[in-house]
């Protein structure tokens, strides 16, 4: 059986600093990992996805993830964060075979001015 | 409209009652899910689908049903509601390739 760890259940940080968002999965076989985003009172959408190929993945608004498979890791960061990037992200992972997805608990991202 | 709906957005409901929640893709998808949010618990799988009438048990089945009689249609019925079921519930579909999920926006249901 799969597992995600999200370390942190909370992380506050001021407008303009970096973040990393932690993400651990243990898994016996090769796995395909995803970064989803939930802004309030909505579902969730894709960030990013780590499938195959390059193990630095980006995203379109400036978030980007490392797929370490020596440390079964899979941590989300950003060098700049906005207000506007308040959200809570949730890791998930997927073996493929039947596209099920694992989440992780979830990390609230709060941004302040 | 395009996409993947849900309804009721928002339900309440007492104990012992039977309860569906609708969930709608337009995409054809093959596989769809249910999931339900619960803070500290993170999205934990409910049940999913592989295709019209095949569904399988996820994470967290007990206490619920569902079918999939048509591809873009999944329900989950509730038989005899929980104060336990109180929680947001997520559909999901995917068009069955390695690659995301869509989600629909969800339904808030409090079971009093």
């Amino acid at each position: 059986a799969q597992s995600v760890t999200q370390l942190d259940s909370q992380v506050p940080v001021f407008e303009e600093a970096p973040v990393e968002l932690r993400c651990n999965y243990s898994s016996s076989v090769s796995v395909y990992l995803f970064w989803y985003v939930q802004y309030p009172n909505q579902g969730l959408q894709l960030l990013l996805k780590y499938l195959s190929g390059s193990t630095l993945v980006e995203s379109i608004n400036g978030f980007e993830a490392e797929f370490n498979k020596s440390q079964t890791s899979f941590h989300l960061r950003k060098p700049s964060v906005h207000i506007s990037d308040t959200a809570e992200y949730f890791c998930a992972v997927s073996r493929g075979s039947n596209y099920k997805l694992t989440f992780g608990k979830g990390t609230l991202l709060t941004v302040n001015p | 409209d395009a996409g993947i709906t849900q309804s009721p957005r928002y339900k309440i409901t007492e104990t012992g009652r039977q309860v569906t929640l609708m969930c709608h893709q337009t995409w054809s998808h093959s596989y769809m899910f249910w999931y339900r949010q619960d803070l500290g618990h993170g999205l934990r799988l409910i049940y999913y689908s592989a295709a019209a009438d095949i569904t399988d048990k996820g994470e967290v089945p007990d206490g619920y049903v569902v079918s999939r009689s048509k591809t873009e249609n999944f329900p989950l019925t509730l038989e005899s509601a929980t104060r336990s079921q109180t929680s947001v519930y997520f559909c999901a579909s995917n068009g069955g390739s390695i690659n995301e999920q869509f989600f629909g926006p969800g339904t808030r249901l409090t079971v009093l």
